[in-house]
């Protein structure tokens, strides 16, 4: 099982700044298969990004992922006051799918 | 637009079977390219998947819970269920049903169900 740890834990950022937020794989994810979920408070994830650096349907393009092999990065280039949620990594390379533990962005 | 809704019993006792069913709508079920999943997410804690089924019913599970869960589909009413058996408070959880897409490189979950809070507690 390919176990994914995210970092920072929390990142406590002002409107306007920028977010980079870390997820690491334990073993390479094959063909890049890492997807980003944004969660606010009592809503389900939703899907930013897939196959690393795609952007799903709708998604603002201050949204950005990269990487490859075992680091991967989400970016948020300026952060809107609805970007405040918790963000998590997801690897569909193997199986069994799993998640990273999540990164907490919060307004400084 | 496709909509996803998960329903049954926010209250199981431990040692119990957990019920859950989502029901999808605007679209899309009945198509072979898609699958259907269920996943979980303890109150403050991260997201587990639990296991996917196809349209046909090709099932697939995650092996932590393998032993315990069955997945099923009713495709005359476009609906999916997950039975979780002899439930624990390491069960409780928001359960939600999502979707995906089948091939190798569609695992990630575009539409998701606004989650079932199931708490296991005698």
């Amino acid at each position: 099982e390919i176990v994914l740890t995210q970092s920072p834990g929390t990142l406590s950022l002002s409107p306007g700044e920028r977010a980079t937020l870390s997820c690491r794989a334990s073993q390479t994810v094959s063909s890049s298969y890492l997807a980003w979920y944004q969660q606010k408070p009592g809503q389900a994830p939703r899907l930013l990004i897939y196959g690393a650096s795609s952007r799903a349907t709708g998604i603002p393009d201050r949204f950005s992922g990269s990487g490859s092999g075992t680091d991967f990065t989400l970016t948020i280039s300026r952060l809107e006051p609805e970007d405040f949620a918790v963000y998590f990594c997801q690897q569909y390379g193997s199986s069994p799918l799993t998640f990273g533990g999540g990164t907490k962005v919060e307004i400084k | 637009q496709l909509q996803l809704q998960e329903s049954g019993p926010g209250l199981v006792k431990p040692s119990e079977t957990l019920s859950l069913t989502c029901t999808v709508s605007g679209g899309s079920f009945s198509s072979s390219g898609y699958c259907w999943v269920w996943i979980r997410q303890p109150p403050g804690k991260g997201l587990e998947w639990i296991g996917k089924i196809s349209y046909s019913g090709s099932t697939y599970y995650n092996p932590s819970l393998k032993s315990r869960v069955t997945i099923s589909v009713d495709t005359s009413k476009n609906q999916f269920s997950l039975k979780l058996i002899s439930v624990t408070a390491a069960d409780t959880a928001v359960y939600y049903c999502a979707r995906r897409e089948c091939n190798y490189g569609g695992g990630y979950f575009d539409y998701w169900g606004q989650g079932a809070l199931v708490t296991v507690s005698s």
